[in-house]
């Protein structure tokens, strides 16, 4: 079975440009998330989805980042105008509810100089 | 407020037995899962612990008890390979991730 896919694997961008991650979850999970991972802050939850619907999006940052799920195969995950500090690694995680164990995908490694 | 607090690093000698220890606060509990993430590599999922007791899966154990907000993840005949962070997690409702235990096994 196909895990989690994440595109791009690697991005470098200019600050203030837009930068868009994206996520297909394993087929029949119904849960997404978007996490976010520093040496500082560890691994933080962005927001999540349940049946696309976004559940809990107190974790964004600030209004720069915005997350989608238009589908039940595909999610987002935008910010604009990018920082330099936004340069983390990004994973996106789906499972099939509640209390499942989470699948990973292989992050997107953001760098924004 | 939402706790989760792991040693930050371990070290331990090839064929040994380590535990890592996490303790929690959190406002409410449905259950702890146990990640290891490799450096530079995504979490994976090892263990989920929603009752009291010992869940045992190979050579990875993990113990919970509720009443004093404390689980432990037990690796035994430990091997090069089992370096790594591992992140406890609580799930009030949503994840929340410890940092992480960055365990170093030496030969």
């Amino acid at each position: 079975d196909a895990g989690v896919i994440q595109s791009p694997r690697h991005e470098v961008t200019e600050m203030g440009q837009e930068v868009t991650l994206r996520c297909k979850p394993i087929s029949g999970h119904n849960s997404l998330f978007w996490y976010r991972q520093t040496m500082m802050r560890g691994l933080e939850l962005l927001i999540y989805f349940n049946n696309n619907v976004p559940i809990d999006d107190s974790g964004m940052p600030e209004d720069r980042f915005s997350a989608k799920m238009p589908n039940a195969s595909f999610s987002t995950l935008k910010i604009q105008p990018s920082e330099p500090r936004d340069s983390a690694v990004y994973f996106c995680a789906s499972n099939r509810g509640l209390n499942q164990p989470q699948h990973f995908g292989d992050g997107t490694r953001l760098s924004i100089l | 407020g939402q706790n989760i607090d792991q040693p930050t690093e371990m070290t331990a000698t090839e064929g040994a037995i380590v535990q890592i220890n996490c303790t929690y606060q959190t406002s409410g509990f449905n259950g702890l899962f146990w990640y290891q993430q490799h450096a530079g590599e995504a979490p994976t999922f090892l263990s989920y612990n929603v009752l009291d007791g010992l869940e045992e899966k190979g050579r990875f154990s993990s113990f919970l008890s509720r009443s004093k907000g404390y689980s432990y993840l037990l690796l035994k005949e430990l091997q090069m390979k089992d370096s790594a962070s591992y992140l406890c997690a609580v799930s009030p409702d949503k994840l929340i991730f410890g940092t992480g235990t960055r365990l170093q096994v030496f030969p």
